[in-house]
């Protein structure tokens, strides 16, 4: 089974819905993190948790929010889908320690918004 | 603003030989530096990491750390054609610590010719 599970695989959605993300994981990692893929801009970081209590904006937090449901379930929401939100979104997880920078990857979500 | 740099590629070698990608950072505190590998569509997939200068060898990957110049580099030997995918330079971001966040490069399309 995976380490890191993400739902739904592939998402397409219509201008002004409010959708939602999921991200699971099994590795035990107190760290999860939300993560958007744009061809030419690499991985841009939308927000990270540190544990159940924290929660963090990254650089592109704009229109989206989360929520860190348990140690091992942290969500993402769009709160009203815009079409320049098309992009795949990664779920990663970390532990803190030693190596505590060390991110393993969900398998991503493919969003559409028309 | 903290930037990693990395020649977007494609970067093309023929099958048997070695390639070599390179990485460049701009905040010369960063103590930790990793190397994921990106097949088309599929999520980041860790396969290197480095914090000492010097050399790191796993396989036929190896990682080269030069904190002085700023540079990370990682060599694939015996390149094969399932090597061909982006490989993507991240760095351990600072602050008065560790953030426990990842800057990522915009990643390197290597493609390995039969």
């Amino acid at each position: 089974d995976a380490d890191v599970t993400q739902t739904p695989r592939n998402r397409i959605t219509k201008t002004g819905k409010r959708i939602m993300l999921e991200c699971s994981q099994t590795k035990g990692h107190d760290r999860m993190y939300w993560y958007r893929q744009d061809p030419g801009l690499g991985l841009r970081l939308i927000y990270y948790s540190f544990d159940v209590k924290d929660i963090n904006k990254g650089e592109i937090s704009d229109g989206y929010s989360v929520s860190r449901q348990a140690q091992a379930k942290f969500s993402l929401s769009l709160e009203s889908a815009i079409p320049n939100q098309t992009a795949l979104y990664f779920c990663a997880t970390s532990a803190t320690g030693t190596r505590e920078e060390t991110q393993y990857f969900g398998p991503g979500t493919r969003l559409l918004v028309l | 603003q903290k930037e990693v740099e990395q020649n977007s590629g494609p970067l093309s070698v023929p099958e048997g030989a070695i390639a070599s990608l390179n990485c460049t950072y701009s905040d010369r505190v960063s103590q930790s530096f990793f190397w994921y590998r990106q097949y088309s569509g599929k999520s980041p997939e860790l396969i290197m990491s480095i914090y000492s200068n010097g050399d790191k060898e796993d396989g036929r990957f190896t990682a080269q750390l030069n904190k002085a110049s700023q540079y990370v580099s990682l060599l694939i030997r015996d390149s094969q054609p399932s090597d061909s995918a982006t490989y993507l330079c991240a760095v351990g971001e600072r602050g008065s610590g560790n953030t426990g966040k990842l800057i990522f490069g915009q990643g390197t399309t290597l493609q390995v010719k039969p």
